[in-house]
C-alpha cells in the first residue's frame, strides 16, 4: 500500500534561516507529489505538487523536487518568516486511487 | 465567499449525544470527503463520496454516518458521541478530471468537544 513518512516536528527556526521538511514515500505506481500546509485555525491548502520524476514544485519561496531514486519529495524553503509558521503536510496520490495518502504533518514554528 | 464551508466551527457536547457537522460546497466537486485530524496522528479519513448515490467507508469510520444530501452538501454524524471522537474535522472536496494529480480543496474545520 501506500504511505508517506515525514520528520517530526516541532521544527523550530529564526527568521531567515534555511527550511528543510524531509518527506519519503513508499506507493504503488507512480504517484503525484503534493505538500499542504495548515495555517493556525484554518483548514489545509495546496502549497505545491509534482507530478512526474525530477518535477520541481514551488510557490510562495518553498520548493519541492521529485526524486524517483530515492522515493523522496524534501520541502526547502531559502529564508524562512515568521508567516510561514504552520503545520506542513505531505501527501501522494497513485492513478489508480481517488484518495490521497497524508504524512503526520509537521509544524514548523519561526521566532522573530 | 469561502468554497468549502462548515457549520458548526466548534461544538461541545456531551457523551451519548447526537451530533450532526455540516459541509456545503460551491466549487461544484462531485467529490467530497471527511476527515478527523488528531495530534501527531494526522489527517485520517472517515468517508468519502463521489457522487450523490455513492458513500464509501474511510480508515475510521466506525462510529460515524453521512448522507450526501446534494452534490454540494454533506454531512456528518455521530450517533451517540464519545469523548475519544473529540477532534478536529475537516470536509474536502476534489475534482473528477484527471485521477492522479488533482488537489484537494478543504473547509476551515469544526472542533468538536465530546464531554
Amino acid at each position: 500500500g501506500n504511505s508517506v513518512t515525514q520528520m517530526e516536528g516541532p521544527v523550530t527556526l529564526s527568521e531567515e534561516a534555511f527550511l528543510t521538511i524531509n518527506c519519503t514515500y513508499t506507493a504503488t505506481g507512480y504517484p503525484s507529489l503534493f505538500w499542504y500546509v495548515q495555517y493556525p485555525g484554518e483548514g489545509l491548502q495546496l502549497l505545491l505538487k509534482a507530478t512526474k520524476a525530477d518535477d520541481k514544485g514551488s510557490n510562495k519561496g518553498f520548493e519541492a523536487t521529485y526524486r524517483k531514486e530515492t522515493t523522496s519529495f524534501h520541502l526547502e524553503k531559502g529564508s524562512v518568516q515568521v508567516s510561514d509558521s504552520a503545520v506542513y503536510f505531505c501527501a501522494l496520490k497513485t492513478g489508480g486511487s481517488y484518495i490521497p495518502t497524508f504524512g503526520r504533518g509537521t509544524s514548523l514554528i519561526v521566532h522573530p | 465567499d469561502a468554497d468549502v464551508t462548515q457549520t458548526p466551527r466548534n461544538r461541545i457536547t456531551k457523551t451519548g449525544k447526537r451530533i450532526m457537522l455540516e459541509c456545503s460546497q460551491t466549487k461544484g466537486h462531485d467529490r467530497m470527503y471527511w476527515y478527523r485530524q488528531d495530534p501527531g496522528l494526522g489527517l485520517r479519513l472517515i468517508y468519502y463520496s463521489f457522487d450523490v448515490k455513492d458513500i464509501n467507508k474511510g480508515e475510521i469510520s466506525d462510529g460515524y454516518s453521512v448522507s450526501r444530501q446534494a452534490q454540494a452538501k454533506f454531512s456528518l454524524s455521530l450517533e451517540s458521541a464519545i469523548p475519544n471522537q473529540t477532534a478536529l474535522y475537516f470536509c474536502a472536496t476534489s475534482d473528477l478530471q484527471g485521477v492522479g494529480d488533482n488537489e484537494q480543496f478543504f473547509g476551515p474545520g469544526t472542533r468538536l468537544t465530546v464531554l
